[in-house]
């Protein structure tokens, strides 16, 4: 299967500090990337939809300004956590599908585990 | 998208089948149906989707009943490294995003 790669794999933070996780895809080019959040023991939670070259679209509840993504390229999305806070530590997962012509498979990357002290 | 329903938990021995339940009463003609699994700590991982018609891969088979109200997911030989948390979810395809439900823990044991 197709593979999506993120980085990092876990990061630990000071309170108040920004942090920024990347999410590409490999061996393909992803129109559309998605943002999921993972607390323990709980089921994946859509954040955002994230589309080349506009805006992203966000889930209820989500805020914009504290969870900045940017998709610039085909094969890269970003995710900042800004002024990060302990309540924001998770399990951060993206996904991607890629352009046309498939029954929408998404593939998913590793996820990164963020810690805020 | 439709909602599904999944047993919270499952065992199964090492080396026998697993048969995963899901129910999709509600589920749209233009919907397919999903499995994915998250291994403790991991992304989620696709495993095999299907429409109408049963399906096989590598990893398992995916049974779909006639009035494609429920489905099942088959592992034909159990491993320890199967034990995760399964997903099952309904969506059209192109709609894009997954909306994942509490799943079903299947442990499998020695």
């Amino acid at each position: 299967g197709a593979v999506v790669s993120q980085h990092p794999s876990w990061v630990i933070c000071k309170s108040g500090t920004s942090v920024k996780i990347e999410c590409r895809s490999l061996d393909f080019q992803a129109t559309t990337m998605f943002w999921y959040r993972q607390f323990p023991k709980q089921s994946l939670m859509l954040m955002a939809t994230s589309n080349e070259g506009s805006k992203a679209t966000y889930e209820q509840g989500v805020e914009k300004d504290k969870f900045l993504i940017n998709h610039a390229s085909l094969t890269l999305s970003t995710l900042t956590v800004t002024s990060a806070h302990p309540e924001d530590s998770s399990f951060y997962i993206c996904s991607a599908s890629g352009s046309g012509g498939n029954t929408g498979e998404l593939f998913f990357g590793e996820g990164s585990r963020l810690t805020v002290l | 998208d439709a909602k599904t329903t999944q047993p919270p938990s499952m065992d199964c021995a090492e080396g026998r089948a697993a048969n995963l339940p899901c129910n999709h009463s509600t589920i749209s003609g233009n919907e397919y149906v999903y499995w994915y699994r998250q291994i403790h700590s991991q992304g989620p991982q696709y495993i095999i989707h299907g429409l109408k018609n049963n399906e096989t891969n590598e990893m398992a088979s995916l049974i779909i009943t006639e009035d494609r109200k429920s489905s099942t997911l088959i592992l034909p030989h159990a491993t320890l490294r199967d034990t995760a948390v399964y997903y099952c979810i309904v969506r059209v395809a192109s709609r894009g995003k997954l909306t994942f439900g509490q799943g079903t823990i299947l442990t499998v044991h020695p």
